[in-house]
């Protein structure tokens, strides 16, 4: 079955500082998601991608899925203390019609 | 165009009790799914269903754990003499086709005392 590992697990930054999170799956994907959970609610969607070497942007968020499909990775650039949450990233496997979700990366920005 | 609804937020059952956790798919989405968080871990699928069918129940627990979706009406995930491992934040998405998007609902946090 596939799995997914996020790496750091959790991130400590000072508000401005850029930092990456990252996403690595056992299989190829064919589907990645982003969301952010702030704590003790629900999930927020941020991004979706699907073809290798996809980029996608929103506000201060980047994500990129590499050209293999096998890792994503997650960018926030000048970080705000808005962005403390946590952040997972959900894959979809080949023939497969659910979501899998990878550990979770708990970021904290202090100002 | 309301989202996702789930209800209800918060339940707290006592040992031995039925929980019962009630998700509404977003308008014109005919596929759910429920995940489970526990507490400081990640998502974990349970299952997904199509009106009326199960379609994968793989990450369900072989007992006291069920869930149905109705022809009308939400689709309800219930746990049956709740115990204390029970206690965590339940999830439902929805889809109007799978691999097409998937929206969460805020969830209900079920406690077990």
């Amino acid at each position: 079955s596939q799995e997914l590992e996020q790496s750091p697990q959790s991130l400590i930054v000072q508000e401005g500082k850029n930092l990456t999170i990252n996403c690595t799956s056992s299989k190829t994907l064919y589907g990645l998601y982003w969301y952010k959970q702030k704590y003790g609610e629900g999930l927020i969607f941020l991004m979706m991608l699907q073809k290798g070497g996809e980029e996608k942007s929103h506000e201060k968020i980047t994500a990129k899925l590499d050209e293999k499909k096998q890792q994503s990775s997650l960018h926030i650039t000048a970080s705000q203390p808005s962005h403390a949450g946590i952040y997972l990233c959900g894959a979809e496997g080949f023939n497969t019609d659910k979501l899998i979700f990878g550990t979770g990366t708990r970021l904290q920005v202090f100002p | 165009n309301a989202g996702v609804m789930q209800n209800p937020r918060h339940l707290v059952r006592r040992r031995g009790q039925e929980a019962r956790l009630r998700c509404s798919p977003m308008k014109g989405h005919s596929h759910v799914y429920w995940y489970r968080q526990l507490p400081e871990e990640g998502l974990k699928f349970m299952v997904y269903l199509q009106k009326e069918n199960i379609i994968d129940e793989s990450g369900m627990p072989k007992e006291r754990f069920s869930a149905e979706f109705p022809k009308e009406g939400p689709s309800i995930l219930r746990i049956q003499q709740v115990v204390r491992g029970d206690s965590a934040a339940y999830f439902c998405a929805s889809s109007a086709e799978s691999g097409l998007g998937y929206t969460f609902g805020s969830g209900t946090r079920l406690t077990v005392v």
